[in-house]
């Protein structure tokens, strides 16, 4: 059974430029939540997507967006990257009514420079 | 005041060594809370989640949650350089699975 996989690994973008991240859920979940995690500290929650429409949003930016398609995989976007925007961006999934179980991909590492 | 606080550390212990990890939280709503272990460049890893009041234990690893006190720790005995890791400690908000992490306590166990 394939866990969380993300795409890709590492990128490394210029400030202004835009960055779009890929995640495909563990089998059978059906939720998708996003994190961005800086160095240091723990994950802030960004965003949550069901049913391919966002749930719930944490206190990010307009320039942070997302989408989820039939299949349950996401995406997310950050346009006019900044260079506080570096970090580690995880994506998390779980079923409908287990919002306690939580499953983080490996991530991916978004530097700026 | 943040929602859930951790000390960052670092904490070193022996091999072998019963650690404990410790969180606290402000908000008495919150009833789900969870322990991750995340090694170093990778994603966190659900170690256990516990509801409410009350002791889980999983092999090495017990959960506990005070609500009376809004404490939560987890206890490793017999701890393993395998176990060095940082370890965060969260609490899911209303229905809708925003998880609240506290800021990570980083863990070496020294052979």
């Amino acid at each position: 059974d394939a866990g969380v996989t993300q795409s890709p690994t590492h990128l490394i973008k210029t400030r202004g430029q835009q960055v779009t991240l890929r995640c495909s859920p563990k089998s059978g979940h059906d939720t998708v939540s996003w994190y961005q995690q800086a160095l240091g500290q723990g994950p802030q929650f960004i965003f949550q997507y069901y049913e391919e429409e966002e749930r719930q949003r944490g206190n990010f930016p307009d320039r942070f967006s997302g989408h989820q398609f039939p299949n349950y995989s996401s995406e997310l976007n950050v346009n006019a990257l900044l260079l506080g925007d570096s970090a580690l961006y995880l994506c998390a999934s779980s079923y409908t009514g287990g919002a306690y179980e939580q499953y983080f991909g490996p991530g991916t590492r978004l530097t700026v420079t | 005041q943040k929602e859930v606080e951790q000390d960052p550390g670092p904490l070193s212990v022996p091999e072998g060594a019963i650690v404990s990890l410790n969180c606290t939280y402000s908000n008495s709503a919150f009833q789900y809370f969870m322990w991750y272990r995340q090694y170093s460049r990778k994603g966190p890893e659900l170690l256990m989640y516990t509801y409410s009041s009350g002791n889980k234990e999983d092999g090495r690893f017990t959960a506990q949650v005070d609500k009376s006190s809004k404490y939560i720790s987890l206890f490793i005995r017999d701890s393993q350089p395998s176990d060095s890791a940082t370890y965060l400690c969260a609490t899911v908000s209303g229905n809708t699975g925003k998880l609240i992490f506290g800021q990570g306590t980083t863990l070496q166990v020294k052979p």
